[in-house]
C-alpha cells in the first residue's frame, strides 16, 4: 500500500494570503487528522475527520479549516496567513488493528509565511 | 485539556539502555502512543498501550499505568540510528490526540 501522501512538500506564501494543503490517506483508512508542528510548540492537534465529518477540533482560530471528501482525501485551508503560521503541517491517517490503533503520518508540508 | 510531560533531552551511550518517562493528566483516557521522529522527517509509530502493562517489540518496550497516569518507553541495545525525538501522545474518548513536547535522545559512541 502507498503511504500517506501530502502535497505540496514545500510552500512559500506572504502575509494575508490563503493556502490549501492536500492529504491522501492510506487506502482503506477513513480517519484523517491534521497537526501543526513548530520548534517551540511541538505537535499541535488541528482537527480530525472521519467519513467526511469533522470528529474533533483543536484550539486553533477559525482561519484554519478543513474538509474530507468521499474518497477520504482531505484538505486543510488557512486563510489570512500570519507569520506565526509558518510551520510543518502533518497529516495522519489511522486504522484500528488487532494490535490497537496506529497513526501513520505523511511527510508533511513545510509552510513558510513571509 | 490535558498535560503531558516528558523530559526534554536524554543522552546515552551506544549499546546502553534508556528509559523515557511520560506522565499525563486527562479525562476519558483512550490510549497512549509513542512515536519516533528523526530530524526533518515525519513521526513514525512505535507503540500503542491502552491496558496496563508492558508491551515488548524487539529492542523497544512500552509500559502503561493508567491509575498513575504514567508511561515509559524503554530503548535497549541503543544504536546510533536511535538518535531522534520520541513523542508521547495521549488519546481521549473523543478521539482527540495530544502530544507531549518530545524527548530528544542523543546516542554517543
Amino acid at each position: 500500500k502507498a503511504g500517506v501522501t501530502q502535497t505540496p512538500r514545500y510552500l512559500i506564501k506572504t502575509r494575508g494570503q490563503q493556502v490549501t494543503l492536500s492529504c491522501s490517506p492510506i487506502s482503506g483508512h477513513r480517519s484523517v487528522s491534521w497537526y501543526q508542528q513548530t520548534p517551540g510548540q511541538g505537535l499541535q492537534f488541528l482537527f480530525e475527520y472521519f467519513s467526511e465529518t469533522q470528529r474533533n477540533k483543536g484550539n486553533f482560530p477559525g482561519r484554519f479549516s478543513g474538509r474530507q471528501f468521499s474518497n477520504s482525501r482531505s484538505e486543510m485551508n488557512v486563510s489570512t496567513l500570519e507569520l506565526g503560521d509558518s510551520a510543518l503541517y502533518l497529516c495522519a491517517s489511522s486504522e484500528r488493528t488487532g494490535e490497537g490503533e496506529k497513526l501513520f503520518f505523511g511527510s508533511g508540508t513545510q509552510l513558510s509565511v513571509l | 485539556g490535558q498535560n503531558i510531560d516528558q523530559p526534554t533531552e536524554m543522552t546515552a551511550t551506544e549499546g546502553a539502555i534508556v528509559q523515557i518517562n511520560c506522565t499525563y493528566q486527562t479525562s476519558g483516557f483512550n490510549g497512549l502512543f509513542w512515536y519516533q521522529q528523526h530530524a526533518g522527517e515525519a513521526p513514525t509509530f512505535l507503540s500503542y498501550n491502552v491496558l496496563d502493562g508492558l508491551e515488548e517489540k524487539g529492542r523497544f518496550s512500552s509500559f502503561l499505568s493508567r491509575s498513575k497516569g504514567y508511561s515509559y518507553l524503554l530503548l535497549k541495545e541503543l544504536q546510533m540510528k536511535d538518535s531522534a525525538s520520541y513523542l508521547c501522545a495521549v488519546r481521549r474518548n473523543d478521539y482527540k490526540l495530544s502530544f507531549g513536547a518530545g524527548t530528544t535522545v542523543t546516542v554517543r559512541a
